[in-house]
């Protein structure tokens, strides 16, 4: 059974940056597609960003492109995004994701516990 | 952009069924996935592929999924079922997923 731990969330002023990881247990053989999705205080969820099996691919959200970045150690069975700029409206829980992807269609299964980012000055 | 609208909340009585809708344009051309969060956890699978269950989860919980919506039938409703239920679909043509709004179920 695969299990997801986010860690690295923290208090962060407006414009600084913060690097959040995911650790990946009880992996397969075969990597998958991994995901990043937030949820801000009292919302709905928010897709962040996906990355390929092999880190050779990944796609964003408007809201972050340019700012924050996915990626991938395979070898150490993590996900990472790294976030810089940041800004009070990125105050969520970032939960990481399994990303099944299957004939170009993509769900989440299974889900971390999230770790919390508070962009407040 | 795709947009999925859900109700805001459902309340139902324990042992009837409830019924959480998600409407988009046509949904029934995609594939809509249905998530269960309960207060202060993670979301949690419970329906892919519009209508199948992943391991673990109870015959109580079923979709289906035709025209502009798809819904998520939940029979014999128990307190356990009171959660957060978001519907997900891929939009293709922007290549990201998109999440409906979630509703609130209430057991009365």
């Amino acid at each position: 059974e695969v299990q997801l731990v986010e860690s690295g969330g923290d208090l962060v002023q407006p414009g600084g940056s913060l690097r959040l990881s995911c650790a990946v247990s009880g992996v397969t053989s075969t990597p998958h597609w991994m995901t990043w999705v937030r949820q801000a205080p009292g919302k709905g969820l928010e897709w962040v960003a996906n990355i390929k099996e092999d880190g050779s691919e990944t796609n964003y959200v408007d809201a972050v492109k340019g700012r924050f970045t996915i990626s991938r150690d395979n070898a150490k069975n993590s996900l990472y995004l790294q976030m810089n700029s940041l800004r009070v409206e990125d105050t969520a829980i970032y939960y990481c994701a399994r990303d099944v992807a299957l004939a170009g269609l993509h769900w989440f299964d299974p889900w971390g516990q999230g770790t919390l980012v508070t962009v407040s000055s | 952009s795709y947009v999925l609208t859900q109700p805001p909340s459902v309340s139902v009585a324990p042992g009837q069924t409830a019924r959480i809708t998600c409407g988009g344009n046509n949904i029934g051309a995609y594939s809509v996935h249905w998530y269960q969060q309960k207060p202060g956890q993670a979301p949690m699978l419970v329906i892919y592929y519009d209508g199948d269950r992943p391991s673990g989860i109870p015959e109580r919980f079923s979709g289906s999924n035709s025209g502009n919506t798809a819904t998520l039938a939940i029979n014999r409703v128990e307190a356990g079922d009171e959660a957060d239920y978001y519907c997900q679909v891929w939009d293709t043509s922007r290549d990201c997923p998109v999440f409906g709004g979630g509703t609130k179920l209430a057991v009365l």
